[in-house]
């Protein structure tokens, strides 16, 4: 059974910081990897997704790495601002075609100005 | 940009009294999906729904919830019965073959 681990529960930065979120996953058979952000009493929105066959995505600050072999993904969060403040949330792929997600607990993040 | 939209944004229901979560997928998207995020805990799989069947099911997903498309766009789950620990945030998340899932903005359901 797949479970999915985020590390840290919480992380408060400074302004400009460079940052990473770690996830870990027991099952490496998994399909992809999808990053979400998460605004209190919100929705999820998606930021990467990383597809079995790929190692890393970026978007804009972003940038998400995949190994599957160890059970582990990053998110790094490059100059960090306020406005990144949010909790993040993992997301492995079953690898069965319904594709449903199996989600870590989250990281929140604060990033004082 | 497309989205995954949810009505109502919040309901507040009698425990006992039946319910229907409703969910407007993205034109193009093929599997459907229910999660529910209760207040403080990890967004949990419900259901998949994929060529009008349902595709998965988790344990949480009894007899007391059911899902359809009644009109070939609308995406809805019914919950029977609510109970007190239904009370939850219930996002609807869609995606096509090869893409990533979007989700909705959610609707927050409160049993009393």
């Amino acid at each position: 059974k797949q479970e999915v681990t985020q590390i840290p529960a919480a992380l408060s930065v400074p302004e400009g910081e460079n940052l990473v979120l770690n996830c870990s996953f027991t099952d490496s058979a998994i399909y992809n990897l999808q990053w979400f952000r998460q605004d209190p009493g919100k929705g999820l929105t998606s930021l990467l997704l990383i597809q079995s066959s790929q190692r890393e995505q970026t978007s804009g600050r972003l940038n998400a790495s995949l190994d599957k072999s160890s059970g582990r993904s990053t998110l790094y969060i490059a100059a960090s601002q306020p406005g990144d403040s949010a909790t993040y949330l993992c997301a492995a792929w079953g690898s069965s075609n319904t594709g449903k997600l199996i989600f870590g607990q989250g990281t929140t993040l604060q990033v004082k100005p | 940009e497309p989205e995954v939209t949810q009505t109502p944004s919040h309901q507040v229901t009698q425990m006992g009294q039946e319910v229907i979560l409703r969910c407007v997928p993205i034109s193009n998207h093929l599997y459907f999906y229910w999660y529910r995020q209760i207040l403080g805990q990890k967004v949990e799989f419900l259901v998949s729904f994929y060529n009008n069947e349902i595709s998965e099911k988790s344990e949480i997903f009894d007899d007391q919830f059911s899902v359809e498309r009644p009109d070939g766009s609308n995406f809805t789950l019914k919950i029977r019965s609510t109970k007190l620990e239904d009370s939850a945030m219930y996002f609807c998340a869609t995606r096509s073959l090869h893409t990533e899932a979007f989700f909705g903005q959610g609707t927050r359901l409160t049993v009393v």
